[in-house]
């Protein structure tokens, strides 16, 4: 089965600080790993890939396979990052080979 | 492209009531899928479909049918509904079953059960 660990609910910075989302799965493949965001009362939208290897608004997230970990990072928070973000692993065999988990996330506040 | 498209945007119904969510989308997608999110639970998979005529159950499908007789739509529909379904729903949809494919949401459903 598998399944994705936030393991903070809430996470609260202030601006200009550092800030690192953690994100941990389980899984017997080789996944894939997403990390989605969602801004006030808006729809869900991919914020990066880890296949792509690329930096979006600041963030970066490298897959560390060794401790089955996806965390999210920016070096300088802003207040505009406030927002839902959600780790996702999509597998790579069988029924799986489409379907996202889902974390139950993590809601950034960035404070001035 | 509008994307993918859904209505109603909110929605109030007594238990036992019935009703479809209705989802589209426009770019011609072979996948879409049905999620519910709730506080402190993140997103769950409902149903899901990989083309037309093809469905199947997600995490959490007692309640809940759909069916997929066009490309484009993918409703949900609420047989008897209940409080416990009080929930925002989010359709999604991407371009295919391979690898590497994004999934774009739709801007969700807030359903309320009294």
């Amino acid at each position: 089965a598998q399944r994705v660990t936030q393991p903070e609910k809430l996470l609260s910075v202030f601006k200009g600080a550092p800030v690192e989302l953690k994100c941990n799965y389980s899984y017997s493949g080789s996944p894939e790993l997403f990390w989605y965001v969602q801004y006030s009362r808006q729809r869900l939208q991919l914020l990066l890939r880890h296949i792509s290897r690329e930096s979006i608004k600041g963030f970066t997230a490298d897959l560390n396979k060794g401790e089955t970990s996806f965390h999210l990072k920016k070096p300088f928070a802003q207040e505009e990052d406030s927002a839902m973000y959600y780790c996702a692993l999509r597998g790579n065999s069988g029924g799986s080979n489409y379907k996202l988990t889902f974390g139950k996330g993590t809601l950034l506040t960035v404070n001035p | 492209n509008a994307g993918v498209t859904q209505t109603p945007k909110f929605q109030v119904l007594k238990t036992g009531q019935s009703m479809t969510l209705q989802c589209a989308q426009d770019m011609n997608h072979e996948y879409m899928s049905w999620y519910r999110q709730d506080p402190g639970m993140g997103l769950r998979l409902i149903h899901y479909s990989v083309g037309a005529g093809i469905t199947d159950q997600g995490e959490v499908p007692n309640g809940y049918n759909v069916s997929r007789s066009t490309t484009e739509d993918f409703p949900l529909r609420l047989l008897s509904a209940a409080p416990s379904q009080t929930s925002v729903y989010f359709c999604a949809s991407s371009y295919s079953t391979q690898r590497n494919n994004e999934q774009f949401f739709g801007p969700g459903t807030r359903l309320t059960v009294l």
